[in-house]
C-alpha cells in the first residue's frame, strides 16, 4: 500500500534520448509536485499540479514536460537529454490550502544521462 | 522573498548523546508551517517533526523536538538519545501561506559515531 510510487528507481541513458518518469499517490492529495535534487543535496521544486492544473512552473528548460492525466497521477517527460539533467527526481504530494499538510515523497528516481 | 538557512553542513554525535542541528528562516508572515526533513542514504525523504509559528509549544515526537523561537526566526531540531539510524540529511523546510510552496534549506549532513 505504497503511498506514493515512481517508477523506475534507475535509469541510465545516453545523451539526446527521451525519457519518462512516472508517479502515482493513493492518499487522496490534489497536489502533486516535481523536485530536482543535485549531486549537493539541494532540492528544487520544478513542477506543481493541483488537480491537474498546473501552479508552479519554475524556471526549467523546456525540455522537460509534466502531465497530470488525473489528480492522482503526475508524470515527467524529458526530451534530449544532457548530462546537466543527471540528478535524484522526486515526485511528492499533498493537500493544497492545508498549511500543515506535509508532502509525502516517492523514493525518487535517479537519473544518469552518460 | 522567504528563505531558509541551515548553517552546519554537517555534525557529528556519538550514538546516545544529544545533538541540535539548526534552522533559521526569514519572512514576513506571522501564520505559517515549518518542517523538518530526514533523508537516510535509502534516499527517501521523511517527515520527522513540524511547528505551526501561532503554536508557542514546542513540538515534540519521541526523542525528536524542535526549539522554536518565532521572534529570531530560529526552528532547531534537537535529537536525545542519538541512534545509528539517525545518520541522515535534515532539511529544515518553511511553507509559505501565499501559495503553501515548501522553501528548503540546504540540509546538514548528521553522522553518528558508534
Amino acid at each position: 500500500d505504497t503511498a506514493v510510487s515512481q517508477t523506475p528507481k534507475y535509469l541510465v541513458t545516453q545523451m539526446g534520448n527521451d525519457k519518462s518518469i512516472k508517479c502515482e499517490q493513493n492518499l487522496g492529495h490534489d497536489t502533486m509536485y516535481w523536485y530536482k535534487q543535485d549531486s549537493k543535496k539541494f532540492l528544487k521544486i520544478m513542477f506543481s499540479y493541483n488537480n491537474k492544473e498546473l501552479i508552479i512552473n519554475e524556471t526549467v528548460p523546456n525540455r522537460f514536460s509534466p502531465k497530470s492525466p488525473d489528480k492522482a497521477h503526475l508524470n515527467l517527460h524529458i526530451n534530449s537529454l544532457e548530462l546537466g539533467d543527471s540528478a535524484v527526481y522526486f515526485c511528492a504530494s499533498s493537500h493544497y490550502g492545508q498549511k500543515n499538510s506535509p508532502l509525502h515523497f516517492g523514493n525518487g528516481t535517479r537519473l544518469t544521462v552518460t | 522573498a522567504q528563505t531558509v538557512t541551515q548553517s552546519q553542513p554537517e555534525m557529528s554525535v556519538q550514538e546516545a548523546e544529544t545533538v541540535t542541528l539548526s534552522c533559521t528562516y526569514d519572512t514576513s508572515e506571522s501564520d505559517y508551517y515549518l518542517f523538518w526533513y530526514k533523508q537516510p542514504p535509502s534516499r527517501q525523504m521523511i517527515l520527522v517533526i513540524r511547528q505551526e509559528a501561532y503554536k508557542q509549544q514546542n513540538a515534540t515526537e519521541n526523542r525528536f523536538s524542535v526549539n522554536f523561537q518565532k521572534a529570531a526566526k530560529s526552528f532547531s531540531l534537537k535529537i536525545s538519545d542519538s541512534q545509528l539510524g539517525d545518520a541522515a540529511m535534515y532539511f529544515c523546510a518553511y511553507r509559505m501561506d501565499s501559495n503553501y510552496q515548501l522553501i528548503w534549506g540546504a540540509g546538514t549532513k548528521l553522522i553518528i559515531k558508534p
